[in-house]
């Protein structure tokens, strides 16, 4: 059974502060991964899709990391802004079905 | 292109009543899936349908729960007789097809008094 582990829970940093959240999953046969945001009262929004096949995606300031072999993810937040202050949702998604599992989440406060 | 659909945002339940979300997938998206977030915890995938069949439903509580996805219309999640361990927020997401992207609608919080 799949299981993922995401550290920090919570994490308070600064304006303009560069910063990695970390995943980690526990059975390596996915067939992706994603980050997903998730702010207070709200749905979630889909940051970055990694295929199994990849090692990385880049999307602005955001960049994720995926080593399957390891069962680890990072989601690296490039000169973090006020407004990236939420919850982020790691994801992956196994190969003999379609559901996702998600960790608890990173909780994001960034101040100004 | 609008996104996912989900009505209503909130729904507040009596104990022994029923409750009915409804989910509007994305257009073009023919898969869509239900999961549970309960206070406090992650989400957790309860069924995933494809156009009037349920394809996996291994996260669905045996009793009390249902969904389908009729061929014409949004898909229903339905919880008969909601108890007070029913109240969380229960997102639907949709992809145009298996082991694809999934984007999430805003959600349905139910609360059951």
């Amino acid at each position: 059974k799949q299981e993922v582990t995401q550290i920090p829970a919570a994490l308070s940093v600064p304006e303009g502060e560069n910063l990695v959240l970390n995943c980690s999953f526990t059975d390596s046969a996915i067939y992706n991964l994603q980050w997903f945001r998730q702010d207070p009262g709200k749905g979630l929004t889909s940051l970055l899709l990694i295929q199994s096949s990849q090692r990385e995606q880049t999307s602005g300031r955001l960049n994720a990391s995926l080593d399957k072999s390891s069962g680890r993810s990072t989601l690296y937040i490039a000169a973090s802004q006020p407004g990236d202050s939420a919850t982020y949702l790691c994801a992956p998604g196994h190969q003999a079905g379609t559901a996702l599992i998600f960790g608890k989440g990173t909780t994001l406060s960034v101040s100004s | 292109n609008a996104g996912v659909m989900q009505n209503p945002r909130h729904l507040v339940r009596r104990r022994g009543q029923e409750a009915r979300l409804r989910c509007s997938p994305m257009k073009g998206h023919s898969h869509v899936y239900w999961y549970r977030q309960l206070p406090e915890e992650g989400l957790k995938f309860m069924v995933y349908l494809q156009k009037e069949n349920i394809i996996d439903e291994s996260g669905m509580p045996k009793e009390r729960f249902s969904a389908e996805f009729p061929k014409e219309g949004p898909s229903i999640l339905r919880i008969q007789q909601v108890v007070r361990g029913d109240s969380a927020a229960y997102f639907c997401a949709s992809s145009r097809g298996a082991q694809e992207t999934q984007y999430f609608g805003p959600g349905t919080r139910l609360l059951v008094l």
